[in-house]
């Protein structure tokens, strides 16, 4: 009963590190986001997917790059952190467009 | 442009008291409406969805909210809140045109007063 599952929940990096987050989900979904959420402004969206080998730009995609290699993993890569993407992560997926989304528990990352 | 509004920041209630959260948006089309809900440290669950038909919408927890196209509102709404409702809400809209793009309100704040 895993649905959505984000590794790790937790990153401190370097300004100038890269990383990468992990998103794995179990509903076969088609949907896959990863959206940032910082206070005051809610969640944006960074990248989306709309099924495997597909990937698409949401409001905030500056900085990263995403990969959907396989129908249930959506990757978010950051190849040179700064401070300004110091925020806590998201990963959610949904059957269809639009529909219901379901959320990991989130990634906090902080960049120093 | 699509465009979720949340006025309120923060909003406290009693134990007991009744809740309205407030929700207005903007969509050039029909729009699909969501309420979740993020406890501290946690993601967002769904609490309730509005796609079509009967405009007052029932969730999860005791939640309702309404949807009113003239005022192009949905608000969130429940008669007697339990102290395990001190949470963040989050309103959403979507539709099915125009491709994907779901957008979240900045969120409310819920303080549960004894």
């Amino acid at each position: 009963n895993a649905g959505v599952t984000q590794t790790p929940k937790f990153r401190v990096l370097k300004t100038g590190q890269s990383m990468t987050l992990l998103c794995a989900q179990d509903m076969n979904h088609e949907y896959m986001y990863w959206y940032r959420q910082d206070p005051g402004m809610g969640l944006r969206l960074i990248h989306y997917s709309v099924g495997e080998g597909t990937t698409a730009k949401g409001e905030v995609p500056d900085g990263y790059n995403v990969s959907r290699l396989k129908k249930q993993n959506f990757l978010l890569g950051l190849e040179s952190a700064a401070p300004s993407q110091t925020s806590v992560y998201f990963c959610a997926s949904s059957s269809t467009v639009n529909t219901e989304a379901f959320f990991g528990q989130g990634t906090r990352l902080t960049v120093v | 442009a699509q465009s979720v509004t949340q006025p309120d920041i923060h909003i406290t209630v009693s134990e007991g008291a009744s809740l309205e959260l407030r929700c207005n948006y903007s969509y050039g089309a029909t729009p699909y409406l969501f309420w979740y809900v993020q406890s501290p440290g946690q993601g967002l669950q769904l609490l309730l969805k509005y796609f079509s038909g009967d405009t007052l919408v029932q969730g999860i927890k005791g939640f309702e909210a309404e949807f009113k196209r003239s005022q192009s509102s949905f608000n969130l709404r429940k008669p007697s809140v339990h102290w395990s409702d001190a949470a963040e809400y989050f309103c959403a809209v979507g539709g099915n045109t125009g491709g994907f793009k779901t957008i979240f309100g900045a969120g409310t704040r819920l303080f549960v007063k004894a």
